[in-house]
């Protein structure tokens, strides 16, 4: 069964710097994986998403995040922040056999300070 | 516009009763999906359903309960069996195939507490 970690549940940051928010994911096949954002008392919206080809993917709001099958992760960076991207950050991961199960992590929130 | 309506937005019930949280998509997907949000939890997942008239147990289904009668709809019945349902419900839906085939579509959420 798939399962995903994200290492930090909160990441302070100033703004203008740059941020990498972790994700480590396991499973025993081939996976398609996920980073979604939560803006406060609302639903989640996608980011961005690696589903095959280039390990580097670009997302909304400047967001990348590079899939590293080796080292099983899929972090998240965007090289200068803003105090609109104060949100809680999801990674989720879906493995080709399971259908349609999709499993989130338990989310990083990002605080950007002035 | 399409999209995913939960409602009520906010519910509260005393302990003992059971409460059913409304999903309606009018997107045309085949999947529909109940995830629970607690804090520093993450969503951890509850039910899912990938067709009409069937649908399978997540990894918290305990004292939950689903129908998938229509495809535009997916009720959450949450029981008095759940021990701890005080928490932040979010409805998501994902189409079977095309462009956005992985990609899901989130409800703004139902917030239950239970007193």
């Amino acid at each position: 069964a798939q399962s995903v970690t994200q290492l930090d549940s909160q990441v302070p940051v100033f703004e203008e710097a740059p941020v990498e928010l972790r994700c480590n994911y396991s499973s025993s096949v081939s996976v398609y994986l996920f980073w979604y954002v939560q803006y406060p008392n609302q639903g989640l919206q996608l980011l961005l998403k690696y589903l095959s080809g280039s390990t580097l993917v670009k997302g909304i709001n400047g967001f990348e995040a590079e899939f590293n099958k080796s080292q099983t992760s899929f972090h998240l960076r965007k090289p200068s922040v803003h105090i609109s991207d104060t949100a809680e950050y999801f990674c989720a991961v879906r493995d080709y056999s399971s259908a349609s199960k999709i499993i989130f992590g338990s989310g990083t929130r990002l605080s950007i300070r002035p | 516009d399409g999209g995913i309506t939960q409602s009520p937005k906010y519910l509260f019930r005393k302990e003992g009763q059971n409460v059913t949280l409304s999903c309606e998509q009018n997107l045309n997907h085949d999947a529909m999906y109940w995830y629970r949000q607690d804090p520093g939890q993450g969503l951890r997942l509850i039910y899912y359903s990938q067709i009409v008239n069937d649908f399978q147990k997540g990894d918290i289904a305990e004292g939950y309960s689903v129908s998938r009668e229509k495809k535009e709809s997916f009720p959450l019945t949450v029981t008095s069996a759940q021990k701890n349902p005080t928490a932040f419900y979010l409805c998501a839906s994902l189409p079977g195939q095309g462009k956005g085939a992985n990609v899901l579509t989130f409800g703004a959420g139902s917030r239950l507490t239970v007193l």
